[in-house]
């Protein structure tokens, strides 16, 4: 079972219109849970990180929230534009002492309509 | 300067050729990674570079060999690879590669085995 479940899968929405999306996940002790925007094609972009003491952390129109006792994350997307269309994807990152391995949702894709 | 670049965008080969794709930052990050991307799935870590020396090897077949001649530099060597090697491949490096780094992604090469 993945560790991290995103969901809706896809989503279509209108120019202008506010979304968000949901991320659950199990990973435990984590140190950070970080919302990335993926163009088709192209490399993941960071939109946001928080750490397991933050609630929410905001960037331009997106703003992500963070309930580690329901180990649950949601990303808002406020008055959406066409280059929005993209997939964004969650990812925790748990917490050792080691190396950086990155758990990765499967990603939302999401398509903003005009 | 918070870029990471891919070189090539896109790579065809066959089956018997041998390719090299690169990846560089100057962001004087000391931890370099290696993913591999199929459409509509997350990235898949394959190794990670620290210090310019492999720290870790996700169990990848070694038609692929990375390289890190310096710390800015990174190489993913290519030889007798299979039609289902076919992906992006994404580059990205973090300052140290502990949890708490974050990771900048590079945008990727596209490659296709034929």
């Amino acid at each position: 079972k993945n560790q991290v479940e995103q969901s809706p899968q896809s989503l279509i929405i209108l120019e202008g219109k506010n979304c968000t999306l949901q991320c659950n996940y199990t990973v435990s002790p984590f140190s950070n849970l970080r919302w990335y925007k993926q163009d088709t094609g192209r490399g993941p972009v960071s939109l946001t990180i928080m750490t397991f003491s933050e609630n929410t952390k905001s960037n331009g129109r997106y703003t992500a929230t963070l309930d580690a006792d329901t180990k649950q994350s949601s990303l808002h997307i406020t008055a959406s534009q066409l280059s929005d269309s993209a997939s964004y994807i969650c990812v925790v990152t748990p917490w050792s002492g080691g190396y950086n391995k990155l758990i990765f949702g499967a990603g939302t894709r999401l398509a903003v309509h005009p | 300067d918070t870029e990471v670049t891919q070189t090539p965008k896109h790579l065809v080969m066959g089956m018997t050729n041998k390719k090299s794709l690169k990846c560089e930052q100057h962001m004087g990050h000391r931890a370099m990674y290696w993913y591999k991307q199929k459409a509509k799935k997350p990235p898949e870590l394959m190794f990670v570079y620290s210090y310019e020396k492999l720290s870790i090897n996700e169990s990848v077949p070694s038609r692929f060999s990375p390289e890190c001649p310096n710390s800015s530099l990174l190489n993913l060597h290519l030889h007798a690879l299979q039609p289902e090697d076919s992906a992006l491949y994404l580059c990205a490096s973090s300052q140290e590669s502990g949890a708490s780094y974050e990771q900048y992604f590079g945008p990727g090469t596209r490659l296709t085995v034929t």
